[in-house]
């Protein structure tokens, strides 16, 4: 089963335009939250994580992300998309009592000059 | 610190062949696993480890074989390979499961 979903496999966005990523994760107890950054040849690298306390997380490169368990959700939002964060984004999650990470399939973010 | 170090970057093999791809970490955690990476299907967990001496399958363990003799190597064994196991494989470590991985570069393999 699929622990955890990430819509549109290409994601086109506007440089200076909002980037929202939408990533849900399928559990009654709310996990552990990751999302992880990947540039091409690269292997992944921690934008932010979510495991209990304020629900709004914020990370690197002016990337955050808001937990809401009742919608069961863990999306990623930059106000003002760069060149730079061209990459592909992973949503990622570890299932409570569970020592397994398991991956959404991804994010390939485009940014338009 | 290096970090997590994986070799060969790049190999080739032919089907049937068995090979060993390597992991290493100086950053002495606990947590270790193997993911590979294909096309539209995210990272899948292969194998994992939460300490030296103990292993355990994920999600597709099928055709590969680990150990975790140390704290520092988690090596990789294809077995028998196949062209089904062409794909980019990462290692990562962590002091535990819950904690935020570390990625290695990545082993790109293609199997002929």
């Amino acid at each position: 089963a699929q622990s955890v979903t990430q819509l549109g496999s290409h994601v086109s966005v506007s440089e200076g335009a909002l980037v929202l990523l939408r990533c849900n994760y399928s559990s009654s107890v709310p996990p552990y939250l990751f999302w992880y950054v990947q540039y091409p040849n690269q292997g992944l690298q921690l934008l932010l994580k979510y495991t209990t306390g304020a629900t709004l997380v914020k990370g690197i490169n002016g990337f955050e992300a808001e937990f809401k368990k009742s919608e069961t959700s863990f999306h990623l939002t930059k106000p003002s998309a760069h060149m730079s964060d061209a990459a592909e984004y992973f949503c990622a999650v570890i299932l409570y009592g569970n020592n397994r990470l398991a991956f959404g399939k991804g994010n390939q973010v485009v940014v338009i000059p | 610190n290096a970090g997590v170090t994986q070799t060969p970057k790049f190999q080739v093999l032919k089907t049937g062949q068995s090979m060993t791809l390597q992991c290493a970490q100086d950053m002495n955690h606990e947590y270790m696993s193997w993911y590979r990476q294909d096309p539209g299907m995210g990272l899948r967990l292969i194998h994992y480890s939460v300490g030296a001496g103990i292993t355990d399958q994920g999600e597709v363990p099928n055709g590969y074989n680990v150990s975790r003799s140390t704290t520092e190597d988690f090596p990789l064994r294809l077995l028998s390979a196949a062209p089904s196991q062409t794909s980019v494989y990462f290692c990562a470590s962590s002091y535990s499961s819950e904690q935020p991985q570390h990625f290695g570069d990545g082993t790109r393999l293609s199997i002929l």
